[in-house]
């Protein structure tokens, strides 16, 4: 079955750039989607099909994807982006990684 | 508004059979896919089941095949499992997420429920 992985934690300071990773065999053939989770409460979607934004996402949330590896970027993190982050593919059935806990400094 | 309610979470003994309800408005239900996804206390998302847009398509994750059934009720705007032989593996909140619309090649989950816990335990 098809794998995504992500890195357990990232940390940033308010203000910086924060990029969680997401691999996969060939991820870049995928369309990618990004969830954001706040603790006690449901995922919200972030980014979808790799790159595009669902309305109300704030333009500082943009997306990525080739080869091996699709990037979620944070531009001027707020303390308010504190949250765990999935990405998301179909490959016969929904994968999802294992998520990423983004700490703001 | 766009919405999605889950219901019909609780206690059950391993083995035992609970069935949950996911009931959508604000949109038209019957154009768009429909899925569960689960997440266990302190661990991340794990996809469960899919059904399309008019019922005909309907898949798995293999930890469930055989013991969950999806279905939905597109008259009702109403989406289910049943889960039989329930285990304490299965211990999770449980959410239903709409997926794509008859005209959209995306299968992003755009909108989610609030979620419902299903506790396995004797």
């Amino acid at each position: 079955s098809y794998v995504l992985t992500q890195p357990p934690s990232v940390s940033v300071a308010p203000g910086q750039t924060a990029r969680i990773t997401c691999g996969g065999n060939n991820i870049g053939s995928k369309s990618v989607h990004w969830y954001q989770q706040k603790p006690g409460q449901a995922p919200v979607l972030v980014v979808y099909d790799d790159s595009d934004r669902p309305s109300g996402i704030p333009e500082r949330f943009s997306g990525s994807n080739s080869g091996n590896t699709a990037t979620l970027t944070i531009s001027r993190v707020e303390a308010g982006d504190e949250a765990d982050y999935y990405c998301q593919v179909w490959d016969s059935s929904v994968v999802f990684g294992g998520g990423t806990k983004l700490t703001v400094l | 508004e766009v919405q999605l309610v889950e219901s019909g979470g609780g206690l059950v003994q391993p083995g035992g059979s609970l069935r949950l309800s996911c009931a959508a408005s604000g949109f038209t239900f019957s154009s768009y896919e429909m899925n569960w996804v689960r997440q266990a206390p302190g661990k991340g998302l794990e996809w469960v089941s899919y059904i399309s847009s008019s019922g005909s398509t309907i898949y798995y994750a293999d930890s469930v095949k055989g013991r969950f059934t999806i279905s939905r009720d597109n008259a009702k705007n109403s989406l289910y499992l049943q889960m039989n032989s329930l285990r304490a593996e299965d211990t999770a909140v449980y959410y239903c997420a709409r997926g794509g619309d008859l005209y959209s090649s995306s299968h992003a989950f755009d909108i989610w429920g609030q979620g419902t816990m299903v506790t396995v335990s004797s």
